[in-house]
């Protein structure tokens, strides 16, 4: 089955300054990578995906890039600020996914320092 | 929106009872999860249920049972609470379709088992 590893699994920040975090995973099968944020006391909510036809995506600050060959993809924030101080999940999973639940990494902690 | 509820924030319990958490969502999807959140174990998949009636057993369902009568409400059961089950839980669903997977996560419930 899917095995989806997260790194780092905390990461701290100055305000104004990039934040990357990387996930990898093992099943060629999976074509679908969603990114969750999970502010303290709030459920997860989604941010951003990618599908394997395209290699990145950008929303505004955030950005998710892909690497199918070497079976990596990663999560960018630029100019971060205090409010980006969250955990944060990546997943994998194939496409369309039918009945095939999410594999989610074991999260990244990410602390922004005004 | 989409709304998924859990019935109780937060519970507390004593070893050996029977416990049921309840979870139910307004979008009519398809797809239901429980999830048990541990700090630096991430989202653990329990059960989740693609249909009425229908489970599959997750990455650790020990200890839990499920039960989905209808489709906007999926129960999570333990059947003998023990204190390695204290933990926060999530559920989640998601509709099965093509073109949308996103997977919304309700509030949590905190259970705490003395």
């Amino acid at each position: 089955g899917e095995n989806v590893e997260q790194h780092p699994s905390t990461l701290s920040v100055q305000e104004g300054d990039s934040a990357v975090i990387k996930c990898t995973y093992s099943d060629s099968a999976s074509n679908y990578f969603p990114w969750y944020k999970q502010e303290l006391g709030k459920r997860p909510q989604l941010i951003i995906d990618i599908r394997s036809n395209v290699g990145e995506k950008k929303d505004q600050r955030i950005a998710v890039t892909l690497n199918k060959t070497a079976k990596h993809f990663s999560l960018h924030i630029t100019e971060t600020q205090p409010e980006d101080s969250a955990v944060y999940f990546c997943a994998a999973s194939p496409y369309p996914p039918g009945n095939t639940p999410l594999v989610f990494g074991k999260g990244t902690r990410l602390s922004v320092i005004a | 929106d989409v709304k998924v509820t859990q019935s109780s924030r937060y519970l507390v319990k004593r070893t050996g009872e029977k416990v049921f958490l309840e979870c139910v969502q307004d979008m009519d999807h398809e797809n239901m999860f429980w999830y048990r959140q541990d700090p630096g174990l991430g989202l653990r998949l329990i059960y989740f249920s693609y249909d009425v009636k229908m489970k599959e057993k997750g990455d650790i369902p020990e200890g839990y049972s499920v039960s989905r009568e209808k489709k906007e409400r999926f129960s999570l059961i333990l059947e003998s609470a023990s204190t390695n089950q204290t933990s926060m839980y999530l559920c989640a669903s998601s509709a099965h379709r093509d073109t949308y997977y996103e997977q919304y996560f309700g509030p949590g419930t905190r259970l705490t088992v003395t």
